[in-house]
């Protein structure tokens, strides 16, 4: 796993107050996926940026979660007003382009408890 | 019915035994096919990945996918204590969105 870097690797919550998990890619990388893993479950896509666009966020959910990946600085995933069903690991991999033939590495994750 | 689906175990087995671990799909679509790690706490390692039908050996690990049948698999030969974790399969077709297994619990005893 070295190079993606997640951070916080723990984040704890209240109902109702907001999440931001931060992933920087492994080096020379441009492209960032964000995936969930709930326990008992797979991992689930949730969204693919490449730097300032959003390619796919069709795992996404509608309302209160958006993901980002400015020119400068690490990608962003928030959760806003985070209920207790969103506790869950959230991981973030890199690819050095996109598309199928490019295989993702993944940082240790974030796991997100909310109280 | 799920778009992957795999056994979860747990499988246990003996140090210096191959174990065989499996995964079947619905989609006919998928073409890429990916073998990861995942230790406890941690994020998935990358193991294997192959594109469409057929066979990659690297080291102790053979991937194997049968398009025909919609299964892949993965061989662990001569295997480790280091290697108990949890091993997931991935799979893609032409987008950027991999579909994974829930995973297979495995243990090596020594």
């Amino acid at each position: 796993n070295a190079g993606v870097m997640q951070n916080p690797r723990h984040l704890v919550r209240r109902r109702g107050q907001e999440a931001r998990l931060r992933c920087s890619p492994m080096k020379g990388h441009s492209h960032v996926y964000w995936y969930r893993q709930l326990p008992e479950e797979g991992l689930k896509f949730m969204v693919y940026l490449q730097k300032e666009n959003i390619i796919d966020e069709s795992g996404m959910p509608k309302e209160r979660f958006s993901a980002e990946f400015p020119k400068e600085g690490p990608s962003i995933l928030r959760i806003q007003q985070v209920v207790r069903g969103d506790s869950a690991a959230y991981f973030c991999a890199s690819s050095l382009t996109g598309g199928s033939n490019q295989p993702q590495h993944f940082g240790d994750g974030t796991r997100l408890s909310i109280l | 019915q799920k778009e992957v689906e795999q056994d979860p175990g747990p499988l246990s087995v003996p140090e210096g035994a191959i174990v065989s671990l499996n995964c079947t799909y619905s989609n006919s679509a998928f073409q890429y096919f990916m073998w990861y790690r995942q230790y406890s706490r941690k994020g998935p390692e990358l193991l294997m990945y192959t594109y469409s039908s057929g066979n990659k050996e690297d080291g102790r690990f053979t991937a194997q996918v049968d398009k025909s049948s919609k299964y892949i698999s993965l061989f662990i030969r001569d295997s480790q204590p280091s290697d108990s974790a949890t091993y997931l399969c991935a799979m893609s077709f032409t987008g950027n969105q991999f579909y994974f297994g829930t995973g297979t619990s495995l243990t090596v005893i020594p």
